[in-house]
């Protein structure tokens, strides 16, 4: 299985940018989705195949990366920005990270 | 608006069955891949079932092969997880979800509880 690694815990202030890193165990060319999810709510597509704005989603959210390291970076931070996010990679079957939760100081 | 509703949840003894529910509208549902994702209390995302669209390919996690089975009926715009065999480990919120270009998750059903417990 690939296995995409996460940190657990970010905390920024309102305004700054942050970047959310997710690292794979192997390769997974840029097949590489992020998610936003919510207490209490089900997970949303922010971007997909590493770069690409979800329909819908503030430009406020970018992605990058290709071959095993990824970001997603928000800039500026507001505050409904507090979450929990996920990346997923769909490269190899299907598998997520253990999502990185994000605090709005 | 695209939209999908799980049903079917529900407390569970183990080594039972059941079988999980998701209503689609707003989209052409048969010209969607479809999959199922659970989450376990306070845990991250787990995939448990991919079905292309005309039902004819499955794909499933070790985890989860020969007890989950998946099946649409796109004449209903629907989507079942018949869940056998069912574990604790099983206990989690499952959702259902549209599945994009390149195997993305671009819309998420609310989400239906199992609790697997005696």
């Amino acid at each position: 299985d690939t296995v995409l690694t996460q940190s657990p815990a970010l905390a920024v202030s309102p305004g700054e940018r942050v970047s959310i890193s997710c690292r794979a165990s192997e390769g997974v060319n840029s097949y590489m989705h992020w998610y936003q999810q919510k207490p209490g709510q089900q997970p949303k597509l922010l971007i997909y195949k590493a770069s690409n704005l979800a329909s819908g989603v503030p430009a406020r959210f970018s992605g990058s990366g290709s071959g095993t390291d990824f970001t997603l970076t928000i800039d500026p931070v507001e505050a409904d920005d507090t979450a929990t996010y996920f990346c997923q990679q769909s490269w190899n079957d299907i598998t997520f990270g253990s999502g990185t939760k994000l605090e709005i100081k | 608006e695209v939209q999908l509703v799980e049903s079917g949840g529900g407390l569970v003894q183990p080594g039972r069955s059941l079988k999980l529910s998701c209503a689609a509208s707003g989209f052409t549902f048969s010209n969607y891949y479809m999959a199922w994702v659970r989450q376990a209390p306070k845990k991250g995302l787990e995939w448990v079932a991919t079905i292309s669209t005309s039902g004819s390919r499955t794909y499933y996690p070790d985890s989860v092969k020969g007890r989950f089975t998946i099946s649409r009926d796109n004449a209903k715009s629907s989507l079942y997880l018949q869940m056998n065999s069912l574990k604790s480990e099983d206990t989690a919120t499952y959702y259902c979800a549209s599945m994009g270009i390149s195997y993305v998750m671009d819309a998420w059903g609310q989400g239906a509880s199992v609790t697997v417990s005696s």
